[in-house]
């Protein structure tokens, strides 16, 4: 199985910062990693795909990149909507596995 | 626009049966594999689980392999999961999400979570 470490598991920033969330994987990967931001109460919700591309309607603050073993999702000027957990996700191989979570709060 | 609509909570007791629903509309039911993901209490997201609706082809994570199964019903465009005997440990909220016509998948699309509490 790949296993994703996620960090940090929580994290706290001011509204106009930039938030950087990391991914591990536990082997070299291709660039079959996505993620998700989800709020309580909601539907978790796709963000990016592919390592890099950004889902038809999210805003263009979120970004991905990575390759190998190591990912990372960019919040270029966190707003007070980004209040979430967010988790990655291979899809290199069976079984997907998401990483452990990471809970964004805004100071 | 693709829906996919969850059955209600659900509470029961340990050692209870139990099947819960996920309906897909708003895209060809038999194109895309469709996963089940578990949330317990406080915790992240885990993959179940995934089913491809034109021949029921289904694939299981080793933790939970033995202990549910999933199902799909393409007159009626559903997927199911359920258990034959459920524990305290199965608490959680249950999603399902929609993916790609390949297996190795993101997923676009979830439905809105079922609520299962297994208490005595």
């Amino acid at each position: 199985d790949i296993q994703m470490t996620q960090f940090p598991s929580s994290l706290s920033a001011s509204v106009g910062d930039r938030v950087t969330i990391t991914c591990q994987a536990s082997q070299d990967m291709n660039h079959y990693l996505s993620w998700y931001q989800h709020k309580p109460g909601k539907a978790p919700k796709l963000l990016i795909y592919d390592a890099s591309k950004l889902q038809t309607g999210v805003p263009s603050r979120f970004s991905g990149s990575g390759s190998g073993t190591d990912f990372t999702l960019t919040i270029s000027s966190l707003q007070p909507d980004d209040m979430a957990t967010y988790y990655c996700q291979q899809y290199d191989d069976l079984p997907l596995t998401f990483g452990g979570g990471t809970k964004v709060e805004i100071k | 626009e693709v829906q996919l609509v969850q059955s209600g909570t659900e509470v029961k007791e340990p050692g209870e049966s139990l099947k819960i629903s996920c309906k897909v509309s708003g895209h060809t039911f038999t194109t895309n594999w469709i996963a089940w993901v578990r949330q317990m209490p406080g915790k992240g997201l885990e993959w179940m689980g995934i089913i491809h609706p034109r021949d029921s082809d289904t694939r299981y994570s080793p933790s939970f392999r033995g202990h549910v199964t999933i199902s799909a019903d393409k007159s009626i465009n559903s997927t199911y999961l359920q258990w034959s005997s459920l524990k305290a440990s199965d608490t959680a909220i249950y999603y399902c999400a929609r993916g790609r016509t390949t297996v190795m998948t993101p997923f676009h699309d979830w439905g809105q979570g079922t609520l299962v509490s297994v208490s005595s």
